[in-house]
């Protein structure tokens, strides 16, 4: 059973705050790791698919970094708006395998 | 479609009734994600279809639950004599390609079992 795990669980922060989360995952099984944003009553949206060491991403104000020596992954979010409440899930596609293993995700909430 | 549509959005059964979830993935996805996600949890992953071809069912967690993609196009999640602990949202995803690559999600269907 592979272990993805997401920190913190839940996070508050002001508008025009940066944050950003963790995604640890075992290092030993890594083939692609996913990051996707899931607002309330909406679809699940795919943010990146990283794959290589050191591979930084980034969409917007959105930006993403990849370790999969030490096994973490970080999502930072510049400048925080309303509109990026939500909740922040990663995912871990392992070499053997089809499926993808979801962390519990971090739920942030804007505050204006 | 556009999108990856789950019908119903909401579902309400009495404990011990059959259900049964839709899945219309995008036109022409080869591969179709069933997800389980419990209230506080990650979504946690029921079966795979490539295809027509159910090629992954571990994740299935009793025989109370089958998935069929029949034409290899829309899916149905069945559960049978459900349980309070079925309570959850039932999430449906496909690629275009074999395997996990970006999975495009549909919104959901959220079972609650009384």
């Amino acid at each position: 059973i592979l272990n993805v795990e997401q920190s913190p669980q839940s996070l508050h922060v002001q508008e025009g705050d940066s944050t950003n989360f963790t995604c640890s995952f075992p290092s030993s099984n890594f083939y692609a790791l996913h990051w996707y944003r899931w607002e309330t009553a909406k679809s699940p949206e795919a943010l990146f698919v990283m794959t290589l060491n050191g591979d930084e991403k980034k969409k917007g104000r959105i930006s993403a970094t990849l370790n999969t020596k030490e096994g973490y992954s970080y999502l930072y979010i510049k400048g925080s708006q309303p509109e990026d409440s939500a909740t922040y899930l990663c995912a871990l596609l392992a070499p053997s395998g089809s499926r993808l293993t979801f962390g519990e995700g971090t739920q942030l909430t804007v505050n204006p | 479609g556009a999108g990856v549509s789950q019908s119903p959005r909401y579902k309400v059964a009495k404990r011990g009734q059959d259900v049964a979830l839709r899945c219309d993935p995008i036109s022409g996805h080869v591969s179709l994600f069933w997800y389980q996600q419990a209230l506080g949890q990650g979504p946690e992953f029921l079966t795979y279809f490539q295809n027509e071809a159910q090629l992954d069912k571990s994740g299935l967690p009793s025989d109370r639950f089958f998935a069929e993609r029949p034409e290899g196009s829309v899916s149905t999640l069945k559960i049978q004599r459900t349980q309070q602990e079925d309570s959850a949202v039932y999430l449906c995803a496909s690629s275009f390609s074999s395997g996990a690559n970006v999975l495009t999600f549909g919104a959901g269907s959220r079972l609650t079992v009384l």
